[in-house]
């Protein structure tokens, strides 16, 4: 199983162009989460997705957007790209764990974005 | 809104020591609080979490306490080893969704 996927892995962008991450699980997870990490700033999150036709917006969501496509992939898509969009992006899938609750979230690797 | 405050930002330790980071939360109807290691260009990765039902809880060198009245709660790592250095990020979740704290930079040196 691979788990977690993403593409591509790193990519570089002129400011305005538009792109879309891509994001795919083979964990059979209900839920999805798209974060940026930035030096000092912990993990935000951007979009999520807690079942297969709905999406939310997260802590900050403005510059981007997502599709849910089917149960497996979640993308995310910048559609006019800023230097301040510079970041790493993580997408994650989580499952609910038994008793009280919680979820345990599982990362991909991670895509590195440089915005000119 | 909801916030979680991590501490320190660094720290170092001499191989054998202990190291302890803190996080404090803001929203009392949190109940879930993992705890997850980033090695160096590499994914988060959970190494511990706790319930709001316990105080307490162990996995061989590490353990979480949660002060819920406080709002607090702390990793203990014990016995540092060098492959423990790398950068931990607690969490608390919150209306469905992991709020994470800002991270400690956690350096030990043989």
């Amino acid at each position: 199983n691979a788990g977690v996927t993403q593409t591509p892995k790193f990519q570089v962008l002129k400011t305005g162009q538009s792109m879309t991450l891509q994001c795919a699980q083979d964990m059979n997870h209900n839920s999805m989460y798209w974060y940026r990490q930035d030096p000092g700033m912990g993990l935000r999150l951007i979009y999520y997705s807690a079942s297969e036709g709905t999406t939310d917006k997260g802590e900050v969501p403005n510059g981007y957007n997502v599709s849910r496509l089917n149960k497996r992939e979640f993308s995310l898509r910048l559609e006019s790209a800023a230097p301040s969009q510079t970041s790493v992006y993580f997408c994650a899938t989580g499952t609910r764990t038994s008793g009280l609750g919680g979820e345990t979230q599982y990362f991909g690797p991670g895509t590195r974005l440089l915005v000119l | 809104g909801e916030n979680v405050e991590q501490h320190p930002s660094t720290l170092s330790v001499q191989e054998g020591d202990s190291a302890v980071i803190k996080c404090t939360y803001s929203d009392s109807a949190s109940n879930y609080f993992p705890w997850y290691k980033q090695e160096l260009g590499k994914r988060p990765q959970l190494i511990i979490d706790i319930r709001s039902n316990v105080g307490e809880k162990k996995d061989q060198r590490i353990a979480v306490t949660l002060n819920k009245t406080a709002k607090h709660f702390s990793l203990h790592i014990t016995e540092t080893q060098p492959e423990d250095s790398a950068v931990y990020f607690c969490a608390a979740l919150v209306g469905g969704k992991l709020i994470f704290g800002q991270g400690t930079e956690l350096s030990v040196k043989p």
